[in-house]
């Protein structure tokens, strides 16, 4: 299964943009990057979805570059509300239907 | 609001005995899947069903089982309990097999004594 790597912890102040980079080395073609959002005691949301480039929606953006061997979520001003744990997942296709969950970044914004 | 309805919010257990975890999924979709969240273990995948079928195994343990009825709501059967298994279990479902965008539940909160 390809792994994604990300920073285990990040701060932010109220207002600010957060760029968090997840590193998929061996991503496989048919894979698509995708991000999810976790508030303690609640299951995970769905943030955005990607194959390459820019993506875009009302809650955050996703940049993958060409060798897609990366990829940044970002979100632009921040709230307190934002403080959660954000995991970058990768869609294998040796894992139809398993989303695979890694450790995730903790995002605490204070004001 | 996911749309996906777990019951119970919450079971307090004693080591040995047998629960079991109820998922209705969101209207439509045919995909549902389990995880367990806890302290030490991040959210590990159990299982997944799609139409009432088993289509991915996780790291399920064997006390574990799982099915999808008919009307595609599921039930998670956790038996022999142990102090270990005390965790958040939660239910997604996704329209397709393959769909990365899943909807979780709110989860049962699992607490063995």
């Amino acid at each position: 299964l390809a792994k994604t790597t990300q920073p285990i912890s990040m701060d932010s102040y109220e207002g600010q943009e957060v760029n968090i980079t997840c590193s998929h080395n061996n991503i496989a073609t048919n894979d698509y990057i995708t991000w999810y959002q976790q508030f303690p005691s609640q299951g995970p949301r769905f943030i955005i979805q990607g194959y390459k480039t820019k993506v875009t929606n009302e809650v955050a953006s996703l940049f993958i570059p060409a060798d897609r061997k990366s990829s940044t979520l970002s979100l632009p001003r921040v709230s307190l509300s934002d403080t959660a744990v954000y995991y970058c997942l990768l869609m294998t296709t040796d894992s139809w239907g398993k989303l695979q969950f890694g450790a995730g970044t903790q995002v605490v914004v204070t004001p | 609001d996911s749309g996906v309805t777990q019951t119970p919010k919450h079971l307090i257990t004693a080591t040995g005995q047998r629960v079991t975890l109820r998922c209705s999924p969101r209207s439509g979709d045919l995909s549902v899947y389990w995880y367990q969240q806890s302290l030490d273990q991040g959210l590990q995948f159990l299982i997944q069903y799609y139409n009432g079928e088993e289509r991915a195994k996780g790291n399920i343990l064997e006390r574990f089982s799982a099915q999808q009825f008919p009307d595609l709501h599921s039930e998670l059967n956790l038996s022999s309990l142990e102090l270990g298994d005390s965790a958040l279990y939660f239910c997604a479902s996704s329209v397709a097999v393959e769909n990365t965008e899943a909807f979780f539940g709110q989860g049962t909160r699992l607490t063995v004594v």
